[in-house]
């Protein structure tokens, strides 16, 4: 049972453009989400995040939106570089730290094209 | 300030054999969560400790172990690999014990024969 669904698994843009990738829950409980970013052998580091008590969150060309009712949050990045080909993860945590660490998403990789 | 290291960061073993992965934390951090990724199931996680006690855990079987030292360093073992153990095991940071905010390591790829 995926409580974090990301149902695009790959997502190819023109540079300059804007990416839009997509995140949906099924747990109410999720009250924090994050975003990451992990290229090729490395690990994911930590991209941009945003609590339920707000609704938009931004920093420079990344923006996250998140819609409680419809459980559904999605990540902006205005303008798509080449540097941001990478695999994003979405990920959610419930109160308290989350009794299973911070749920992820299968990940969705965005190629950026020139 | 150094980011999180893990060791080995490849290892090939055997179906059966055990297997020890290393995770040093940033330093001051107190909570160190492990996940495993796979191509088909993305990033899994296995647990969490925070100040030497496993706080919270992850479905995966028994066989899936880890502990937390002093100095907030953590291992984790993996006792009678399967084949399906195979996988890229990160090893993540925070301060406190929550699952915001995580600094992530770049991970031990096993692969087992």
């Amino acid at each position: 049972d995926q409580q974090v669904k990301q149902n695009s698994p790959s997502l190819s843009v023109q540079e300059g453009r804007i990416s839009i990738l997509n995140c949906d829950y099924t747990n109410s409980m999720f009250d924090y989400f994050l975003w990451y970013k992990k290229y090729p052998a490395e690990g994911p580091t930590f991209l941009i995040s945003i609590s339920s008590i707000k609704d938009k969150n931004e920093d420079g060309r990344f923006t996250v939106f998140l819609n409680k009712s419809a459980k559904h949050l999605s990540l902006h990045i205005v303008p798509s570089q080449p540097g941001d080909s990478a695999v994003y993860f979405c990920a959610a945590s419930d109160p308290g730290g989350g009794a299973d660490g911070l749920t992820f998403g299968k990940g969705t990789h965005l190629i950026i094209q020139p | 300030k150094a980011g999180v290291t893990q060791t080995p960061r490849y290892l090939i073993k055997t179906r059966g054999q055990q297997v020890t992965l290393s995770c040093s934390p940033i330093s001051g951090h107190r909570s160190v969560s492990w996940y495993q990724q796979t191509p088909g199931q993305g990033l899994q996680f296995l647990f969490e400790y925070f100040s030497e006690t496993q706080r919270n855990k992850g479905n995966f079987p028994g066989r899936f172990s880890g502990r937390q030292f002093s100095n907030s360093r953590s291992e984790m073992n993996v006792s009678t690999l399967e084949l399906g153990d195979s996988a890229l095991y990160l090893c993540a940071s925070s301060f406190g014990p929550t699952g915001n905010e995580q600094f992530f390591g770049p991970g031990t790829r096993l692969t087992v024969l």
